[in-house]
């Protein structure tokens, strides 16, 4: 079964770029069917959409972020890498990655979705 | 950007009781909206998509209803194992948008 680990920096500075890879096992990340999402959750709170990519087109993002968020697909490492430039304090959150399926012609989901990492923002 | 109220931000309920958790779109998003359960330090797991399907492996007892701009996620009975909480979710114009959620806590 399809699994998703993020890795990366549990801790970033202030002005610095965050940068966290979503490593993807038990299937291609190569298949034109999915799309790969971020997600980030700050403590006690909801969900916030930070972008997503496929092999195929380019990558949607959350237009709030636009200007500082880069997401990329590495297909030769079976991974797909988000970077968060400019941090401040507001982007400390729980940083999750997730598998976006087509369950019908018109709809996608995130069907399957990473354990979730913590990232702080301070110096 | 469309916005998803949820009602209420907490419900405290008894194993065996129905739920019913809300959801409100700022504009119609037709039957594109899915629930998710969050337990505490855990990912969302998808429970409803296309606002009442629900996805593999999900009890009967959970189900959703509505279109356009009012949703509804019902829990018939609940297990002890259904306290959580609970995003809808959306996408428009390849913007996804969650819920600030609904908390569900044991009575």
């Amino acid at each position: 079964q399809v699994q998703l680990q993020e890795s990366g920096p549990g801790l970033v500075k202030p002005s610095e770029t965050l940068s966290l890879t979503c490593s993807v096992s038990g299937g291609s990340i190569s298949s034109r069917s999915y799309y790969w999402s971020w997600i980030r959750q700050p403590a006690g709170k909801g969900l916030e959409w930070l972008g997503r990519v496929n092999v195929i087109g380019s990558p949607d993002y959350n237009p709030s972020l636009k200007s500082r968020v880069t997401i990329s697909i590495d297909t030769s490492k079976n991974q797909f890498s988000l970077k968060l430039s400019s941090v401040t304090a507001a982007d400390t959150a729980v940083y999750y990655c997730a598998r976006m399926l087509w369950v019908t012609a018109t709809t996608d989901v995130f069907d399957i979705w990473g354990q979730g990492t913590m990232v702080t923002v301070s110096s | 950007e469309i916005v998803l109220t949820q009602s209420p931000a907490t419900l405290s309920l008894s194993p065996g009781e129905r739920a019913t958790l809300s959801c409100r779109a700022s504009q119609s998003v037709r039957t594109y909206l899915a629930w998710y359960q969050q337990k505490p330090g855990q990912a969302p797991r998808l429970l409803i998509y296309d606002a009442s399907n629900r996805a593999t492996g999900i009890p009967a007892r959970f189900s959703g209803s509505g279109s356009g701009t009012d949703f509804t996620l019902t829990i018939s009975s609940l297990e002890p194992e259904d306290f959580a909480v609970y995003y809808c979710q959306q996408r428009s114009n390849w913007l996804y948008t969650f819920g600030q959620g609904t908390k569900l806590d044991i009575k």
